[in-house]
């Protein structure tokens, strides 16, 4: 079946040791976003990919990066993880044509931080 | 900017019961999508289902079903005979219809009881 997939499922990490999620599809689809999610809170975008052109939003912290090195997969690095960066990280894709236009979501990775 | 707002944090039904839940939206656009996702503890986030702004007729996938009133920018989803597996956390969503960036609602907590 076509899928989001995201590893690891769940991540420890110490404060300031970096560490790099992962998300592959199989869906073909030309834009993959990362979000945060922290507890009972809505997801929050942190950037996305349109094919290779990346796009950061305005209040990602720069301590976010990321990499697409092909259509199936992109990595979400975070530089120096604090504590205020445990949450879970969502990777979504998704098509930009008018009649598709629905993200598709991984099972998400659930980052702590020592 | 677009905002979505759901006010209800939580809510329970009885299974087999029907329940709505409430979304509100501000946009300045007038071709949009609006959705329902479905989160259900630890598990991935999953759409429920979709309406095209241009579209009058309102959405229905089996037992959900949503009231978009447009001029009142009203989005609501009704999930009629509940089930216990509809126990989950629901999120609204707005996307503009040229971009496909998604702006969610804070999120509504659906309790079942048996």
């Amino acid at each position: 079946d076509a899928m989001v997939i995201q590893n690891p499922r769940y991540q420890v990490t110490q404060f300031g040791k970096p560490v790099t999620l992962s998300c592959s599809q199989t869906l073909n689809h030309n834009v993959m976003y990362w979000y945060q999610q922290k507890s009972s809170q809505a997801p929050k975008l942190l950037f996305h990919y349109y094919d290779k052109d990346f796009n950061n939003e305005a209040d990602t912290p720069d301590n976010f990066q990321s990499r697409r090195p092909n259509t199936s997969f992109c990595f979400l690095d975070i530089r120096s993880p604090g504590l205020g960066d445990a949450a879970m990280y969502l990777c979504a894709t998704s098509t930009r044509t008018a009649s598709t236009d629905t993200q598709y979501f991984g099972p998400g990775t659930r980052l702590t931080v020592l | 900017a677009q905002t979505v707002t759901q006010s209800q944090p939580e809510m329970s039904v009885q299974e087999a019961e029907t329940v709505t839940l409430s979304c509100t939206y501000d946009t300045s656009e007038s071709d949009y999508y609006l959705f329902w996702y479905k989160q259900p503890p630890s598990r991935q986030m999953i759409l429920v289902i979709r309406q095209e702004a241009y579209k009058q007729q309102n959405a229905t996938e089996n037992r959900f079903s949503v009231n978009f009133q447009k001029a009142a920018k009203s989005f609501s989803l009704k999930i009629s005979d509940s089930q216990l597996g509809d126990a989950a956390m629901y999120f609204c969503a707005y996307s503009s219809y040229a971009g496909n960036m998604l702006t969610f609602g804070g999120g509504t907590r659906l309790m079942v009881k048996p």
